[in-house]
């Protein structure tokens, strides 16, 4: 069955833009987790989504925010961006089993801010 | 807060060689604990996923092991290629977040031929 699909795979944006990222995951999961990676703080959670709520924020400004869908795509906005929100965005599809709660990432979606 | 710790950051050997790669954590009330590979510039790939209730996972040449009460696992790579190298990257998440990842910073490995 198909993966976790992300896009854009690349972006290159200008300082003070804001920017749209997409992430739909394996079919029949209803979570979406987003992470954000850079090499001084490594892999930080940003969110994640279940059945279109939100139930799980990380410590990130307002600037960064989200949606679901009622087909359980995600979408991730960045607001007002700034040179430091240049990384490399990921987008987990989590499988939940009772306790059991896999995670499968996506290629990731490179952000450069100029 | 789940703190993950992976030791070493980075390791270089031949191949053929049995390797051991460690992450700790400092919240016992885990309930998942994944580990990862990441290639340059690329998305994640799970290798193996370890319960709380389960003391260790195999596939293939990986072996991982959990223990919860000295909050560490480890990773096994038996007769390392140069294929395997990568960063691998342990996780685990919180019983009250469950799914909510804590990622270490990751070992980088390589091994030459």
């Amino acid at each position: 069955k198909a993966g976790v699909t992300q896009t854009p795979r690349y972006l290159i944006k200008t300082r003070g833009q804001q920017v749209t990222l997409s992430c739909s995951p394996i079919s029949g999961h209803r979570s979406v987790s987003w992470y954000q990676q850079t090499p001084g703080q490594g892999l930080q959670f940003l969110f994640e989504y279940f059945s279109e709520t939100q139930r799980n924020k990380g410590n990130f400004p307002g600037r960064f925010s989200g949606r679901q869908f009622s087909n359980s795509r995600s979408e991730m906005n960045v607001s007002t961006l700034e040179l430091g929100d240049s990384a490399l965005y990921l987008c987990a599809s989590i499988a939940y089993q009772g306790q059991r709660a896999e995670a499968f990432f996506g290629q990731g979606t490179r952000l450069t801010v100029v | 807060k789940q703190e993950v710790t992976q030791i070493p950051a980075a390791l270089s050997v031949p191949e053929g060689e049995n390797l051991v790669l460690n992450c700790s954590f400092t919240d016992s009330a885990i309930y998942n604990l994944q580990w990862f590979r990441q290639d340059p510039g690329k998305g994640l790939t799970s290798l193996l996923l370890i319960q709380s209730s389960q003391r260790e996972q195999t596939s293939g040449r990986l072996n991982a092991s959990l223990d919860k009460s000295s909050g560490r696992s480890t990773l096994y790579i038996a007769a390392s290629q140069p294929g395997d190298s990568a960063t691998y990257l342990c996780a685990g998440d919180r019983g009250s977040t469950l799914g909510r990842l804590y990622f270490g910073r990751g070992t980088q490995l390589t091994v030459w031929p």
